[in-house]
């Protein structure tokens, strides 16, 4: 067990449609990274939070948004769906963003979205 | 640009050793993660590499060369749940400290 906890662990929706993901992250930590894999493809980085802040952004589309609340919890959402967007999304965390060693990236179980 | 190269797929045997290397291109090298992650589960962290060497940690070990930009994951007395992919992810100053993977390589023990 990471320390990261996201919910929902499944997510069956229909294409058009609008759901959130969300993400807490393990204690102490103060950045939080969301990530798409589709089915054996690899880790697609989406963005990073830190401290509340959007830290960067990678590949989102811009039907994708996301955002870090004050208590460090996130939450992704996710519009307009296609069938496309089936996938697994993983949020991670680190305490800090430095690219040490301190910023190790402990991941969540993930969130299995179908999109029908 | 940043690019990290690692095989698409290995197999091994029980029992025996592999070795799964992983290559990058990339400014300012901040350090490396080697991550294992389980069909349809989250990825695990297993090492950092900051400066050249070997990391050892049970039956895994990890090897950096940062003068040739390659780094390789050890295996030992590889057991059937060694199975999964192995991901390679390097920080540097010329990706703004972000991670960047590699796709990953496929592991496949056979009895």
């Amino acid at each position: 067990d990471s320390g990261v906890t996201q919910t929902p662990k499944h997510l069956i929706t229909a294409t058009g449609q609008r759901v959130t993901l969300r993400c807490s992250p393990r204690s102490g930590d103060l950045s939080v990274y969301w990530y798409q894999q589709s089915l054996d493809q690899g880790l697609q980085f989406l963005i990073q939070y830190y401290n509340g802040e959007e830290r960067a952004k990678g590949n989102i589309l811009e039907r994708f948004s996301a955002q870090q609340f004050p208590d460090l919890h996130s939450e992704l959402n996710l519009s307009s769906l296609e069938l496309g967007d089936s996938a697994l999304y993983f949020c991670a965390s680190s305490v800090a963003l430095t690219g040490a060693s301190t910023d190790t990236q402990y991941f969540g179980p993930g969130t299995r979205l179908t999109v029908l | 640009g940043q690019n990290i190269d690692q095989p698409t797929e290995m197999t091994a045997t029980e029992g025996a050793i592999v070795q799964i290397n992983c290559t990058y291109q990339t400014s300012g090298f901040n350090g490396l993660f080697w991550y294992q992650q389980h069909a349809g589960e989250a990825p695990t962290f297993l090492s950092y590499n900051v400066l050249d060497g070997l990391e050892e940690k049970g039956r895994f070990s990890s090897f950096l060369s940062r003068s040739k930009g390659y780094s390789y994951l050890l295996l030992k007395e590889l057991q059937m749940k060694d199975s999964a992919s192995y991901l390679c992810a390097v920080t540097s100053l010329g990706s703004n400290y972000q991670l960047i993977w590699g796709a990953g390589t496929k592991l496949i023990i056979k009895p």
